[in-house]
């Protein structure tokens, strides 16, 4: 089956650093790509949605500035965190949009812990 | 309100039960439903989905939906200790996947051996 990976799985980081997050198609080509995050027992929410090639179209409230996506091929997008806080800490979920079947795969999920 | 509700449980049941799960939603421009599984700290896995009121069936799996009553269900039949998981409804305006999908809150089932 289609897999989607993400890297780092788990990070955690001081109070004012960035960090970047990869999503990856491993076996399928993906034009677009989508951002979630899940707080404990919470709903996934969508943040953006990523287009190889183009920006990013980010949901209501969500800080463009803040959360910057870059979608530079068809197998990779990544997050960055730009100058974290701790209630940015959270779980952040990709999905890639296969071209060609048209279905949406997870990855397995980042888990950012900000100190 | 939320756009999509669901009990969150957590929902408790003896090995070789059956579990309905369910969720309503609020936006009558939903056309297609999906039930994702999510095992914990893993990102969810696409269990069925279905676009119109009726039933699918999968295996042990049964997807339902009612769009008059806003009102979608997911049946586990000889439920598993395996089958302990968080399970999310998501729908989507869009006939397919590639829409902007809105995610219920999740219920979190512990099946005992």
């Amino acid at each position: 089956g289609a897999v989607v990976s993400q890297h780092p799985s788990r990070v955690i980081c001081k109070s004012g650093t960035s960090v970047k997050i990869e999503c990856r198609s491993l076996d399928f080509q993906a034009t677009t790509m989508f951002w979630y995050r899940q707080f404990p027992k919470q709903s996934l929410m969508l943040m953006a949605t990523s287009n190889e090639g183009s920006k990013a179209t980010y949901e209501q409230g969500v800080e463009k500035d803040k959360f910057l996506i870059n979608h530079a091929s068809l197998t990779l997008s990544t997050l960055t965190v730009t100058s974290a806080h701790p209630e940015d800490s959270s779980f952040y979920i990709c999905s890639a949009l296969d071209n060609l079947s048209y279905e949406q795969y997870f990855g397995p999920g980042t888990r950012l812990t900000v100190t | 309100q939320k756009e999509v509700e669901q009990d969150p449980g957590p929902l408790s049941v003896p090995e070789g039960a059956i579990v309905s799960l369910n969720c309503t939603y609020s936006n009558s421009a939903f056309q297609y439903f999906m039930w994702y599984r999510q095992y914990s700290r893993k990102g969810p896995e696409l269990l069925m989905y279905t676009y119109s009121s009726g039933n699918k069936e999968d295996g042990r799996f049964t997807a339902q939906v009612d769009k008059s009553s806003k009102y979608i269900s997911l049946f586990i039949r000889d439920s598993q200790p395996s089958d302990s998981a968080t399970y999310l409804c998501a729908m989507s305006e869009s006939y397919n996947q590639g829409g902007k999908l809105i995610f219920g809150q999740g219920t979190e089932l512990s099946v005992k051996p």
